[in-house]
């Protein structure tokens, strides 16, 4: 990828558990987004993290975020089969305005 | 929250010939889009930012002429493939920051399939 890897590269789980997905990335960044897409679709925008916070939830999201590891993650509780989607994280380069996305992770949330 | 539309959602055209992807925001005016490609299963690859009003950036490894980019209002950028080949089959997705918007935050268009036969 231009920026970062994730992993897993696939997530199967079943209705009603937790899924995290891991992302890093390679530079200094301003921000670090999720996104979710759906298959052939376009991309949804979850969450933003900026570079000098630690943690931010949203609804049934959770994302971490450690720039010294530069890493993040996304934590999705109690999970249902519509959360099945790809969700890529990207970031923002210090300095920059435009987003580098990670490799992404194909959940599967099975019913 | 804002909105980005693309046209067409997906196209489909002869080998040789050219295709035009149009990018707009709807409801905010966009100094700076982005235009991203992305083949079946894999990441976005960013392409080229693309200015209002000046020439567009490319990314390493995107060639200028194959991939022609065009800014010329605040709500619309448009990309077209020249002399499309079966190679640039792909789903492209234009994004856009709004003018004296928060840094990073980008509205995605749905994208567009082109199929080149």
């Amino acid at each position: 990828s231009q920026q970062g890897e994730e992993d897993p590269q696939a997530l199967s789980i079943q209705e009603g558990e937790n899924a995290t997905m891991n992302c890093s990335y390679k530079t200094s960044i301003n921000n670090l987004q999720w996104y979710r897409q759906n298959s052939g679709r376009g991309l949804v925008h979850l969450i933003l993290i900026r570079s000098n916070e630690r943690e931010k939830h949203s609804g049934r999201l959770r994302v971490t975020l450690d720039t010294s590891k530069k890493s993040s993650s996304l934590l999705i509780t109690a999970s249902r089969a519509a959360d099945t989607a790809s969700y890529f994280c990207a970031t923002v380069r210090t300095g920059a305005n435009n987003l580098f996305f990670g490799t992404g992770t194909r959940l599967t949330v099975i019913p | 929250g804002a909105v980005v539309s693309q046209h067409p959602s997906w196209v489909i055209c002869k080998s040789g010939t050219s295709v035009k992807i149009e990018c707009r925001s709807l409801d905010f005016q966009a100094t700076t889009m982005f235009w991203y490609r992305q083949f079946p299963k894999q990441s976005l690859m960013l392409m080229a930012t693309s200015n209002e009003g000046s020439k567009a950036t490319y990314e390493q490894g995107v060639e200028k002429d194959k991939f022609l980019i065009n800014h010329a209002s605040l709500t619309l950028s448009t990309l077209t493939v020249t002399s499309a080949h079966p190679e640039d089959s792909s789903f492209y997705i234009c994004s856009a920051s709004e003018t004296g918007g928060r840094t990073g935050e980008l509205f995605f268009g749905e994208g567009s399939r082109l199929t080149v036969l």
